[in-house]
């Protein structure tokens, strides 16, 4: 099935360090999600994205919502090492439906 | 509040045995999804229900998997023979109505022999 480009593909950061990721696609979504997954469990919601340039803070991560509607950013500032974990990015062109990217393992250093 | 319940966590089998998940979604929550995930990528959708009716099942392999949500609550993913290549995580989300947030279960990791 389709996936999205999500980059990048594994960072691994000091703690303290900021982390940038982004996610891309081919066509235009109506909502950005951003999700984190733990050895072992499911993916948990982080922030919510419905409008072009919308930008929303959660705590120390902010997402953007791309204005092309294609592209979506996640921020992590001053990483802990609980940060550590897989990153999806998830978009929805408006019918339950969620395409995922394959995921941004961060990995963080004490 | 309980979240998304699956079980079992864990399920290792012999090719060609038959296997079921199950899946209880958060209480009210209408629209149920069940998604596979392969090591290193993004879940993908199989299938899903809105109430009791499937009304996307467009990516299930109907030639050995089967879902069934038969009262509108809890469903059960079966697959009958199973295959080396279906190892794999198994999700199941929920969501208040088909367009609100999905909330995953921790999945159910399936090991075939």
């Amino acid at each position: 099935g389709q996936q999205l480009n999500q980059s990048p593909q594994s960072m691994f950061i000091q703690e303290g360090e900021d982390v940038s990721m982004n996610c891309t696609s081919s066509s235009i979504f109506n909502t950005w999600l951003w999700y984190k997954q733990d050895p072992g469990e499911g993916p948990v919601l982080l922030i919510a994205l419905y409008k072009a340039g919308e930008l929303t803070s959660n705590g120390r991560l902010t997402a953007q919502f791309g204005i092309t509607r294609k592209d979506s950013f996640l921020n992590i500032s001053a990483s802990i090492p609980s940060d550590v974990g897989i990153y999806f990015c998830a978009g929805s062109a408006g019918y339950s439906t969620l395409t995922f990217g394959k995921g941004t393992m961060l990995l963080v250093s004490p | 509040e309980a979240g998304v319940v699956q079980s079992p966590r864990y399920k290792i089998i012999e090719k060609k045995q038959p296997v079921a998940f199950w899946c209880n979604p958060i209480s009210g929550h209408n629209t149920l999804y069940w998604y596979l995930q392969n090591l290193g990528q993004g879940p993908e959708l199989l299938i899903r229900y809105e109430n009791e009716e499937a009304v996307d099942d467009s990516q299930l392999p109907k030639d050995r998997f089967s879902a069934e949500r038969l009262k509108g609550v809890d469903s059960t993913l079966k697959i009958q023979p199973a295959e080396l290549g279906d190892s794999a995580v198994y999700l199941c989300a929920s969501s208040l109505a088909p367009q609100s947030i999905q909330y995953f279960g921790a999945g159910t990791r399936l090991s075939v022999l």
